[in-house]
């Protein structure tokens, strides 16, 4: 068990482009969550899977954003046509949802995108 | 609707003081309660939990009780140390822990 990984670690584009981050959950959680964090916030919801299904988007995610869990394991969250207002650490985190579990999500160290 | 408030920071504090940093919050269902930590260039780690209330959440000597009555999860140390040094976040989750809720975080410096 390695953790949660996110790459890239930072991105900086220009506005107007698109850009595409990843996320590795941890190996057998079955749940996958999207976070953004603004400086000097706490992280906000954006989205969540279970296995492949994406099971809730918040009011957050404009259409700009799209986010896809194909097989159950990695997922992507891909932000077109960035404006400057999209610069924040994006976060990533996982957990393991059945039985007897604790619930805990798991944070990946994030990916801060800089929209110039 | 859920949210969480958190006194703000930043906390400074001298070594093997005490700390308080309060935490309250609103929601509408039957809520289980976390604090997670971020240390410099780290993600956000669980630092303690509560699912119920009057329970009380412990970990590397930080406790946290739930009090439904106050609506309520203060996070406490008896001694601080230069290592706890860190951004502190308050959160909540309800319905099946499908997402939490964060409080804004606050920044504890902790002086040798």
């Amino acid at each position: 068990d390695t953790g949660v990984s996110q790459n890239p670690r930072h991105k900086i584009t220009k506005r107007g482009q698109n850009v595409t981050f990843r996320c590795d959950p941890i190996s057998e959680h079955n749940r996958l969550y999207w976070y953004r964090q603004t400086l000097g916030q706490g992280p906000e919801f954006l989205t969540y899977f279970q296995n492949e299904a994406q099971l809730e988007k918040s009011r957050l995610l404009s259409d700009r954003f799209s986010a896809e869990r194909p097989k159950g394991s990695f997922s992507t969250l891909e932000i077109q046509r960035t404006e400057q207002g999209d610069s924040a650490m994006y976060l990533c985190a996982s957990s393991l949802v059945g039985g007897r579990t604790t619930y805990e999500q798991y944070f990946g160290p994030g990916t801060r995108l800089t929209v110039t | 609707g859920n949210s969480v408030t958190q006194m703000e920071g930043p906390v400074t504090l001298s070594e093997e003081a005490f700390l308080t940093i309060n935490c309250t919050y609103t929601a509408t269902g039957y809520p289980s309660l976390f604090w997670y930590v971020q240390y410099p260039g780290e993600g956000l780690q669980l630092l303690l939990k509560a699912t119920k209330a009057d329970d009380k959440g412990s970990n590397k000597g930080f406790e946290a009780t739930y009090r439904k009555e106050t609506t309520s999860f203060h996070l406490e140390k008896g001694s601080v140390q230069v290592s706890d040094s860190a951004v502190y976040f308050c959160a909540l989750s309800i319905y099946n822990f499908n997402k939490f809720y964060f409080g804004s975080g606050t920044k504890l410096n902790v002086k040798p």
